[in-house]
Parts: structure tokens; sequence; C-alpha cells
């Protein structure tokens, strides 16, 4: 089976930096994926990554370790509007195998 | 029509109904999904389909069947439904089903089983 763990609740204030970790044992490896959910809405892409190392994208970023099982994904400069789920989510054999999902609350 | 639509937005349906979720895409994509958001669990993927012709099961696929005529739209069937089929399914397509399949979501539908 997949597994795919991530923190279920973080809080942090305005203009602060937040880091959620995933953490996954699944039977493939095809890339990682980072998805926003805001309450009552659909998912909306991130970030990819497949290689390790860092993918930044202004001020969402993106880390993969492939032999360690591990990501993050880092908010920065937090904004109330980061308010929302983030899913991490597994290409397993080009399906998708989501972790249950990390809630951020922004504090002003 | 933008992207991907789903209906009905939402529904309450009687146990041992049968019920038809319907999701439409108009960007051409040849992989199209079906996942239910259940608290606490995540998308879990119930059925899928790689290209037009084709379907797959995915995770949780006991109790809903699909079919894919044509390349546009994706139909999930529950055809008596439970109360534990109650959940927020969410309708999704990708370009292709190889690597770097990005996945677009469609706004979802809500699903109570009495």
């Amino acid at each position: 089976g997949q597994n795919i763990d991530q923190p279920t609740e973080m809080t942090a204030t305005e203009g602060a930096i937040v880091q959620i970790n995933c953490t996954y044992q699944t039977s493939g490896f095809n890339g990682l994926f980072w998805y926003q959910q805001h309450a009552g809405e659909a998912p909306t892409f991130l970030s990819y990554n497949v290689l390790d190392g860092l993918e930044e994208k202004g001020r969402f970023s993106s880390f993969l370790s492939r032999s360690k099982g591990y990501s993050y994904l880092l908010l920065k400069e937090l904004q109330m509007k980061d308010s929302a789920s983030y899913l991490c989510a597994v290409d397993n054999d080009y399906k998708l195998s989501f972790g249950a999902g990390t809630t951020v609350t922004v504090r002003a | 029509i933008a992207g991907i639509t789903q209906a009905p937005t939402s529904q309450i349906l009687a146990a041992g109904r049968r019920m038809t979720l319907r999701c439409t895409q108009d960007m051409r994509h040849n992989a199209m999904y079906w996942y239910r958001q259940d608290l606490g669990l995540g998308l879990r993927l119930i059925h899928y389909s790689n290209t037009a012709g084709t379907t797959g099961k995915g995770e949780v696929p006991d109790g809903y069947s699909v079919s894919r005529a044509n390349t546009d739209d994706f139909p999930l069937t529950l055809a008596s439904a439970v109360p534990s089929q109650t959940s927020v399914y969410f309708c999704a397509s990708s370009e292709t089903s190889g690597s770097y399949n990005e996945q677009f979501f469609g706004p979802g539908t809500r699903l109570t089983v009495l």
C-alpha cells in the first residue's frame, strides 16, 4: 500500500514562514506534487518535484529528497489568503496517491 | 465552458437509489479521474481513464462504475447508494497519463446518502 504522512494542522502569523513536511513510502515514484485547497473549493496545483533539490516559485518553494522519502513545502511572507489545506501527492505508477492534507491557519 | 464542470453541485439521495455524477472537460485532456474526499482521509482515487474507451480501478472502486465513451465526458455511477458513499466527489483531468501528469480538478459534488 501507499503511506503518505503530513501534519494535520499548523498555525502561523501573517508575514511569517511555515514549512509543511511530507514523508512517503510508496511502491513506485514518478514525482511529487503539492496542491492547495481552500475550504469548499477544488485543489489547485502548486508545485512538482521529480529530482532532488529545491524548486522555487515566488513565495512558495518545494523540496524533495528521494532517498529519504521526504518533501517539504515552504510558504514565505504568509498572507491571510494562504489559509488553506495543503495536499502532498505522490505520482505512483502515473496515478496520484494523496496525503490527508495539512490545514494551515494564518493569524493576523 | 472553461476547464472541468461537474453536476450536480450537491445532492441528497436515499439509500438504494441509483445516481450518476457528471463530469465534462473542454481541455481535450486524455486522462480523467474520479476521487472522493473524506475528512481525515484525503483524496482517494475511485476510477480513472487514461484515454477514451479505457477505464481502470483505483484505490476504492467498489460500489462505483465509470464509462468513457468520448474524450470530454467521464460519468461516475453509484448503482445502489449506501450511506458510506456520503462524501465530496472530485473529477480531475490531465493532459496525459504519463510523467508530470498535473491534474486539474472540477469544483466537486457534495453527495449525502441517507
